[in-house]
């Protein structure tokens, strides 16, 4: 069984830019989850998906959004870049929503130059 | 809202010791308890659950962890430590089902796990 992938591994992009990631969870799970990896900030959660529907949401500005895909994948969007959002954005999937359940991709490391 | 303190933030420690590493949580409904293990450049892989039951629970390459409600923790053991054990620890809580932030991980600040030979 496949594990969840997120796509790119690596990515730069300028100030004021804008980029879109990718998760792909396990087949069969119907929810996803976004979290953003700072070393000063820690592990800190962006939103989760379920079936189409955003069920829950961090503290983050709405320059981060989200969205998921009738097969379940999701993409996560930052615009207009800023320093700070340089960060390991991870991904988590789970069969039915929750945390009791989740496995994490390997993440998209984000560098904003 | 739930917080999470992990009270060291680096543990060094020589091949075949025991370790501890220590977790406290704070939240005003009940939780769900998380242990998590990062390697270099990886995602996270869950170590250790717990949701009810016995307070004791292990993972399969020998870790155990305790919840202690009264101390609201759960800190992490291992009675002896391999060199492959070396990697970040992340602590973490869930609202039980029916809360409102249920599904959200909030996580601790994360303690490095040395293993020298």
């Amino acid at each position: 069984k496949a594990g969840v992938t997120q796509t790119p591994r690596y990515l730069i992009k300028t100030r004021g830019q804008q980029v879109t990631l990718s998760c792909s969870p396990i087949s069969g799970h119907r929810s996803v989850s976004w979290y953003q990896q700072t070393p000063g900030q820690g592990l800190q959660f962006l939103f989760e998906y379920f079936s189409e529907t955003q069920r829950n949401k961090g503290n983050f500005p709405g320059r981060f959004s989200g969205r998921q895909f009738s097969n379940s994948r999701s993409e996560m969007n930052v615009s207009t870049l800023e320093l700070g959002d340089s960060a390991l954005y991870l991904c988590a999937s789970s069969p039915t929503g929750g945390s009791l359940e989740a496995f994490f991709g390997q993440g998209t490391r984000l560098t904003v130059v | 809202a739930q917080s999470v303190t992990q009270l060291d933030s680096q543990v060094p420690v020589f091949e075949e010791a025991p370790v501890e590493l220590r977790c406290n949580y704070s939240s005003s409904v009940s939780v769900y308890l998380f242990w998590y293990v990062q390697y270099p450049n990886q995602g996270l892989q869950l170590l250790l659950k717990y949701l009810s039951g016995s307070t004791l629970v292990e993972s399969i390459n020998g870790f155990e962890a305790e919840f202690n409600k009264s101390q609201t923790s759960f800190h992490l053991r291992k009675p002896s430590v391999h060199i492959s054990d070396t990697a970040e620890y992340f602590c973490a809580v869930s609202e039980k089902a029916g809360g409102t932030s249920y599904g959200k991980l909030t996580f601790g600040q994360g303690t490095i796990l040395t293993v020298h030979p």
